[in-house]
Formats: C-alpha cells, structure tokens, sequence
C-alpha cells in the first residue's frame, strides 16, 4: 500500500524565517496530497492541498510543491510566526483512492 | 465550510466496558467516514473506512470485534470500542469525505482513557 515518509520530525526556526517539511509518496497512482495542523489535543485542519494536474500551489504565506516523477512534495511556511508552531503531516491518498495514509509528523518550533 | 463533530471529547472508562464515540457531518452528506487513531507524539493510523449502509472495511491488524463501526445515516458514524483495556487508551479520530471526493475534514478528536 502506500507509504509516506516525512522529514524532519522536529524542526526550529526563529520568528520571520521560513520552513520547509519535505515528504515522499511510494504510490505513483496517488493523486491528492494534503498538508494537515495539528494542535495539541486537536484534530488536524487542512491548511493546503495540491493535485497531481499541478506543481505549486499558493496560499499567503504557505506553499506547496509537488515533484510527481520523483513523487515527493513539499510545505513551505514564509516568515513564520510564533502561532505557526505545531504539528505538521503530510497525507497521500491511499490505494482504494479513499483514505488518507500520513506521514510521521513534523513539530515546528517558531521562537520569538 | 465542511464541518465534523466528534463526542464525547474525552472519555474515562473503567477496564471491560465499552465506549461509544459518535462522529457526524454538520452541514454536508458524508457516504465514507474514516477512524484513526493517535498515540501521544505518533501520526494517526488509520482503522477502518466506514460506509454508509454497508460493512465497514477494516485495516490489517485493527480487530473488528473490537472496534465496531456503525454508518447508519449520511451524517452520522460510531465507533465502539468494545470491552475496552488500558492498551486501548489512545486519541482515536474521525474524518468524513466532503467537497470534491478527496478533501477531507476532521473531528476534534476523543481522548480515550481505560483505568
């Protein structure tokens, strides 16, 4: 089935740098790859997505890329603030074409 | 936008009885529902698809005895986690299916605790 894999599980910025979580999909019939938030003790809230028809997608401040021939695709959080920091996944449809499988998660850290 | 909501929050249960976390679609129809569940610091592993009017279909490992799921409504899946262990305590999570197919959107979660 498929696998995503997520890089890094941690990662530390000061407030106005930017952020890039990366992740890879094993399954090259994936077609939908969403980015999830996580706060403590909450449900993940979708942030942005991006569809294989497309490599970039933008949304202010946060970006996605994705690579479908290498099949990995990318988060990037311009001039972050402290607000941004949680927990960050990465999903890729499984093979039924239904569910969502994630990846391992990403804790972002925006000092001020 | 899509809504789901997820009760209870929080639960604490003794050890062998079961536990019934409901999930519903707000202001849209959802066919397909999924549960996941969470450990602390860990990414959401997904249990079951659940679909409307039919057998839910379950994961390699996740014990369907276990872990019933009903979809009896558009709008409504449950998922009981029967005679419930320690083991079991874990963050479980629904999403449904909204918008265009693949879009989906989360509840809060519950927060399971079996002392």
């Amino acid at each position: 089935g498929e696998n995503v894999e997520q890089h890094p599980s941690t990662l530390s910025v000061q407030e106005g740098d930017s952020a890039v979580i990366k992740c890879t999909y094993s399954d090259s019939a994936s077609n939908y790859f969403p980015w999830y938030k996580q706060e403590l003790g909450k449900g993940p809230q979708l942030i942005i997505d991006i569809r294989s028809n497309v490599g970039e997608k933008k949304d202010q401040r946060i970006a996605v890329t994705l690579n479908k021939t290498a099949k990995h695709f990318s988060l990037h959080i311009t001039e972050t603030q402290p607000e941004d920091s949680a927990v960050y996944f990465c999903a890729a449809i499984n093979q039924a074409g239904t569910a969502l499988i994630f990846g391992k998660g990403t804790t972002l850290s925006v000092s001020s | 936008g899509a809504v789901v909501s997820q009760h209870p929050s929080r639960v604490i249960c003794k050890s062998g009885t079961s536990v019934k976390i409901e999930c519903r679609s707000l202001d849209f129809q959802a066919t397909t529902m999924f549960w996941y569940r969470q450990f602390p610091k860990q990414s959401l592993m997904l249990m079951a698809t659940s679909n409307e009017g039919s057998k839910a279909t379950y994961e390699q490992g996740v014990e369907k005895d276990k872990f019933l799921i009903n979809h009896a409504s558009l709008t409504l899946s449950t998922l009981t986690v029967t005679s419930a262990h320690p083991e079991d305590s874990s963050f479980y999570i629904c999403s449904a299916l909204s918008g265009t197919g693949d879009s989906s959107t989360f509840g809060s979660g519950t927060r399971l605790t079996v002392v």
